[in-house]
């Protein structure tokens, strides 16, 4: 059974600052099946990026992906007021707890 | 307009029944394997279950195999979850969501529908 732990559990963080967001999975899997996931409260969670490193549809520059084997990295370059929500990692049919990123 | 909309969710005594649907348009509904995906309340995301193409492959979570059963009608374009025995910690939005094509990732997710498991 693949487990995926997320940290920091929570970040606290200003606009404009760097975000780093990490995800582990408990075996090596193939990076094409990493995925992340933000989710705004009230809202569906949407597809940021897919095979960890690739952008979905419509996704801004400033979210990137990155990792391979047991480690992955969700990076956001410069936080917009928008970006403040929970982040999720996926890995074939398991998530992550979530990170969520809040104002300072 | 590519979506997906659940229906079905309501408030349901624990033991009970309930049958959750989820239409699907704008795309070639046959092309893509589904899921069934959860959040309970204040709660992160719980994948439920998995159903291929054509219904060949189906994958339940420990938590609710043997109680839920999942299908599609690929003529209707719909996709189905059906709950028995139902439990509190059932209690959840349940969204439908489209797997992509060339990987694991769900591309595109409904709005959800809301099952409340209570006495």
């Amino acid at each position: 059974e693949i487990v995926l732990t997320q940290s920091p559990g929570t970040l606290s963080l200003s606009p404009g600052e760097r975000a780093t967001l990490s995800c582990r999975v408990s075996q090596s899997v193939s990076s094409s099946y990493l995925a992340w996931y933000q989710q705004k409260p009230g809202q569906t969670p949407r597809l940021l990026i897919y095979a960890a490193s690739s952008r979905a549809t419509g996704i801004p520059d400033r979210f990137s992906g990155s990792g391979s084997g047991t480690d992955f990295t969700l990076t956001i370059s410069r936080l917009e007021p928008e970006d403040f929500a929970v982040y999720y990692c996926q890995q074939y049919l398991t998530f992550g707890p979530g990170t969520k990123v809040d104002i300072k | 307009e590519v979506q997906l909309v659940e229906s079905g969710g309501g408030l349901v005594q624990p033991g009970g029944s309930l049958r959750l649907s989820c239409a699907a348009s704008g795309f070639t509904f046959s092309s893509y394997s589904m899921n069934w995906v959860r959040q309970a309340p204040g709660m992160g995301l719980e994948w439920v279950s998995y159903i291929s193409l054509r219904s060949s492959t189906i994958y339940y979570a420990d938590s609710v195999r043997g109680r839920f059963t999942i299908s599609r009608d690929n003529v209707k374009n719909s996709l189905y979850l059906q709950m028995h025995s139902l439990r509190d910690e059932d209690t959840a939005v349940y969204y439908c969501a489209r797997t992509s094509q060339y990987d694991w990732s769900f591309e595109l997710w409904g709005r959800g529908t809301l099952v409340t498991v209570s006495s």
